[in-house]
């Protein structure tokens, strides 16, 4: 049973456009989110994580709001750039000691110029 | 800091034969985890350690698979035998078990294809 679901396998936008990136969970003790970014032959690395004290956290481009009732957190990208590419992931975990994370199953964006 | 190192980079081995992965962490991490990623299952968690010890291996697929830390600095997830099923990127990870915002920090992966 996948506890994070992300339903969208991939997503195509244009650059210079808003990309948002949708995750589901299913487990109502998670009460941390993370975004991760991978490119191709790299480990996913670090991009923007929430409290679930907070339904939005803003860094830069990204933005990522966690709407708790709905158990969903989405994550947006604006301007969209082409080296934005890659698969994102989401995670959850039960606290924020980095712990236990437990990942979704991906989007892969592609920024077209 | 180098990073999470993880070697090799690429494994090509035969159906049966016993393949080992290894995993430095960063220093001073004192929690380490071993993930596979396949295009089915996307990130799934195998194991993962604290302060050497195994503290979870439910996401271990089979007892082909086994994982050991016997030190703080290097870990290890072997296959034995290996199976074509098993074929994926395997990714290591580690991070400091205090709090914090980051999770965890990944190292490149080791891309295993069993034929």
């Amino acid at each position: 049973d996948q506890q994070v679901k992300q339903n969208s396998p991939s997503l195509s936008v244009q650059e210079g456009r808003i990309s948002i990136l949708n995750c589901d969970y299913t487990n109502s003790m998670f009460d941390y989110f993370l975004w991760y970014k991978k490119y191709p032959a790299e480990g996913p690395t670090f991009l923007i994580s929430i409290s679930s004290i907070k339904d939005k956290n803003e860094d830069g481009r990204f933005t990522v709001f966690l709407n708790k009732s709905a158990k969903h957190l989405s994550l947006h990208i604006v301007p969209s750039q082409p080296g934005d590419s890659a698969v994102y992931f989401c995670a959850a975990s039960v606290d924020n000691a980095g712990n236990m994370l437990t990942f979704g199953g991906g989007t892969r964006l592609m920024v077209k110029p | 800091d180098a990073g999470v190192i993880q070697s090799p980079r690429h494994e090509v081995t035969e159906m049966g034969q016993e393949v080992t992965l290894r995993c430095k962490p960063i220093s001073g991490h004192n929690s380490l985890f071993w993930y596979r990623q396949t295009m089915m299952r996307g990130l799934e968690l195998l194991i993962y350690f604290n302060n050497n010890v195994p503290i979870d291996d439910s996401g271990m697929p089979e007892d082909r698979f086994s994982a050991k830390m016997p030190n703080a600095s290097f870990s290890t997830l072997k296959i034995q035998p290996s199976e074509p099923r098993d074929s994926a990127v395997y990714f290591c990870a580690s991070s400091f078990r205090t709090g914090g915002s980051y999770g965890y920090t990944f190292g490149s992966g080791t891309r295993l294809t069993v034929v």
